[in-house]
């Protein structure tokens, strides 16, 4: 599996937008790019995934840059319930999910 | 729309001992994944069923298994019970198994202490 580096954790304030950052030098073509997050005694939670192209939900955007080597997602207004550790993750075919050990956000008022 | 069922939530078992833990999917969803959480190793990646067919496996000893019934619903079983067995047990669900445009739907998992 190609792996991903995320800063070990960030800080934000409440309101604020957030820009988490990953980058993943060994990308193939074919792998796609997963985040979910993790709340604090819940099971992860699917964000948002991307190939090639920024891809935008309700919950947050996905930057990915052009060389695909590197991506950001972007809380455009965090809140408190968005405190949580990030995961980003490639995803290719047949594989499972490699969490690694994420970023963790912390949110203040 | 019910998300993944995992029961139980909480479970204490004995050194030695073997337990069963269960997981409903989504309506819909065909493939069934597992992973173990502990504070030491983070999220790790046990196995993964379609089909009533594992099609992925993780490094684990052969005392963790598992299965899927028709209506895909899945069981994992962990035999002979050890102290480091100790662990959040999280059970996804995809549409589609394994594959990259998919994401998976998690669990609140079932917290599993030997002891």
């Amino acid at each position: 599996d190609a792996k991903t580096t995320q800063p070990n954790s960030m800080e934000s304030n409440e309101e604020e937008p957030v820009h988490l950052p990953c980058n993943h030098s060994t990308i193939s073509g074919t792998d796609y790019i997963h985040w979910y997050r993790q709340l604090p005694s819940q099971g992860p939670e699917y964000v948002i995934h991307g190939l090639t192209s920024n891809v935008n939900n309700r919950m947050a955007s996905l930057a990915i840059a052009e060389d695909r080597k590197s991506s950001t997602l972007i809380l455009h207004r965090a809140t408190l319930r968005d405190a949580a550790v990030y995961y980003c993750i490639l995803k290719n075919s047949g594989y499972a999910l490699n969490f690694g050990k994420g970023t963790s956000l912390l949110v203040t008022p | 729309k019910a998300g993944v069922t995992q029961t139980p939530r909480y479970l204490i078992k004995t050194r030695g001992q073997q337990v069963t833990l269960s997981c409903s999917p989504i309506s819909g969803h065909r493939s069934v994944s597992w992973y173990q959480q502990t504070p030491g190793q983070g999220l790790q990646f046990l196995f993964e069923y379609f089909s009533e067919t594992q099609r992925n496996k993780g490094n684990f000893p052969g005392r963790f298994s598992g299965r899927q019934f028709s209506n895909s619903r899945s069981e994992m079983n962990v035999s002979t019970l050890e102290l480091g067995d100790s662990a959040l047990y999280l059970c996804a669900s995809s549409l589609v198994p394994g594959w990259g445009d998919y994401g998976y739907t998690f669990g609140s998992g079932t917290r599993l202490t030997v002891v």
